[in-house]
């Protein structure tokens, strides 16, 4: 199984700083998701990425295959991105289709 | 497309009663999950079907738990007896391989 690993687990940040999620995996892989959830809410999918970097807004995601490592950027922080963000890995490597999950990151932003 | 539908949004049941929850995927997805969290254990998979078969069960805590896939847009996960160590939120998601994961909006159990 894929151990997955986020730092930090919590963070509080001043609205305006920029705030970056850190994941690291134990498995080759060959993509991997980072998910939000807001208190008491569902799961939403920021992105998917196997390669590189990918841009959506104020938030960036960027993965070193060959380090298993990917992180999470916001720029720009605003009290709306308060919410737990996940980072999730295929359950057993490269072709799974299952996911298994980091511990998650509370993100609080203060006004 | 409505996303990926589950019911009940909200469950309240007494210890030992059965417990169904329910899940529609996304139309064209041929993966389906079931997954529990828990504040102790965070996101944990239960059940994984591909075209409808389940492919890996290995994640049903005990006998307790059972899922069913009978068609392409439907799918239960039954508890019974239901234990107040179920008390979790239950999400289901849909995929197409291992691309446009979506997940459910969730079912909070709560076993009294």
């Amino acid at each position: 199984k894929n151990e997955v690993e986020q730092s930090p687990q919590n963070l509080t940040a001043q609205e305006g700083e920029f705030i970056t999620i850190n994941c690291s995996y134990s498995v080759g892989i060959s993509a991997l998701h980072w998910l939000q959830q807001h208190p008491g809410g569902g799961i939403v999918s920021l992105f998917m990425l196997s390669s590189g970097k990918k841009k959506h807004g104020r938030l960036i995601a960027t993965i070193n295959i060959q380090e298993k490592h990917s992180s999470l950027h916001i720029t720009a922080s605003h009290p709306r991105d308060s919410a737990v963000y996940i980072c999730a890995v295929p359950y057993s490597g490269a072709g799974s289709y299952q996911l298994t999950f980091g511990k998650g990151t509370k993100l609080s932003v203060i006004p | 497309d409505a996303g990926v539908i589950q019911s009940p949004r909200h469950e309240v049941t007494e210890m030992g009663q059965e417990v169904t929850l329910r899940c529609k995927p996304i139309s064209g997805h041929n993966s389906l999950f079931w997954y529990r969290q828990t504040m102790m254990r965070g996101l944990e998979l239960l059940i994984y079907f591909n075209n409808n078969v389940p492919i890996d069960d290995s994640g049903m805590p005990e006998d307790r738990f059972s899922a069913k896939m009978p068609n392409a847009s439907f799918s239960t996960l039954k508890i019974q007896p239901s234990e107040p160590r179920d008390s979790a939120v239950y999400f289901c998601a849909s995929s197409l391989d291992f691309y446009g994961y979506t997940f459910g909006s969730g079912t909070r159990l709560t076993v009294v």
